[in-house]
């Protein structure tokens, strides 16, 4: 039973466009949302996290939406570039440790 | 910058065969962590250490086993490796104050 639900599997948007992928949980013990980013033949690194007491987080085009009420949070890719391709996981967790993952958005982004 | 490294990027193994995996830290992190990762499933958490000779169980530990002898190893074993275990695998580290990092990964091939 996965505790973190991601969509979409795949993503294609055009180089400029915004990405949105999409996540939900179940767990609101959860305090810790992070989403990594993996590029083939690496591991996951961070991209940008948040804590449920704020509903949006900002770092470059880069930008995470929460929502508590509804148990969803998003992440948002503006003007998206080429170097973005890779895989995006989004979780949730306790302690910015014990955490679940979603399955993974594999997201390309045409030139 | 964090560093954790798995001792090898691709094994590959016979069935009913005992494999060790490896992974060492060097940023004095309490916790480690393995994880499986599978297309269309994500990152699956099979156990995890928050301390020397503490092992704890995640979603996954079936067919798996972990030793923790020193803070900066934790070693995941295959007593007895199976096709359904091949898979690419994760380690990763972290403490309660800061996010998880994560190895190249080990992509594993039993047959």
């Amino acid at each position: 039973q996965q505790q973190v639900k991601q969509s979409p599997q795949s993503l294609i948007v055009q180089k400029g466009g915004i990405s949105i992928i999409n996540c939900a949980y179940e767990n609101t013990a959860f305090d810790y949302f992070p989403w990594y980013q993996q590029f083939p033949g690496k591991g996951p690194a961070l991209l940008i996290a948040i804590r449920p007491d704020v509903s949006e987080k900002k770092e470059g085009r880069f930008t995470i939406s929460f929502n508590k009420s509804a148990k969803q949070f998003s992440l948002h890719i503006m003007d998206s570039q080429p170097g973005d391709s890779a895989t995006y996981f989004c979780a949730g967790g306790y302690n910015n440790n014990d955490m679940r993952f979603g399955a993974g958005t594999r997201l390309t982004v045409k030139p | 910058d964090v560093k954790v490294t798995q001792s090898s990027r691709y094994l590959v193994k016979r069935t009913g065969e005992k494999v060790f995996l490896e992974c060492v830290q060097d940023m004095d992190h309490e916790n480690m962590f393995w994880y499986r990762q599978d297309p269309g499933l994500g990152l699956r958490l099979i156990y995890f250490s928050y301390d020397v000779k503490m092992k704890e169980k995640g979603d996954i530990p079936e067919g798996y086993s972990v030793s923790r002898e020193k803070k900066e190893r934790f070693s995941l074993i295959l007593e007895s490796a199976s096709t359904n275990q091949t898979s690419m695998y994760l380690c990763a580290s972290g403490s309660n104050t800061d996010t998880q990092y994560f190895g190249p990964g080990t992509r594993l091939t039993v047959l």
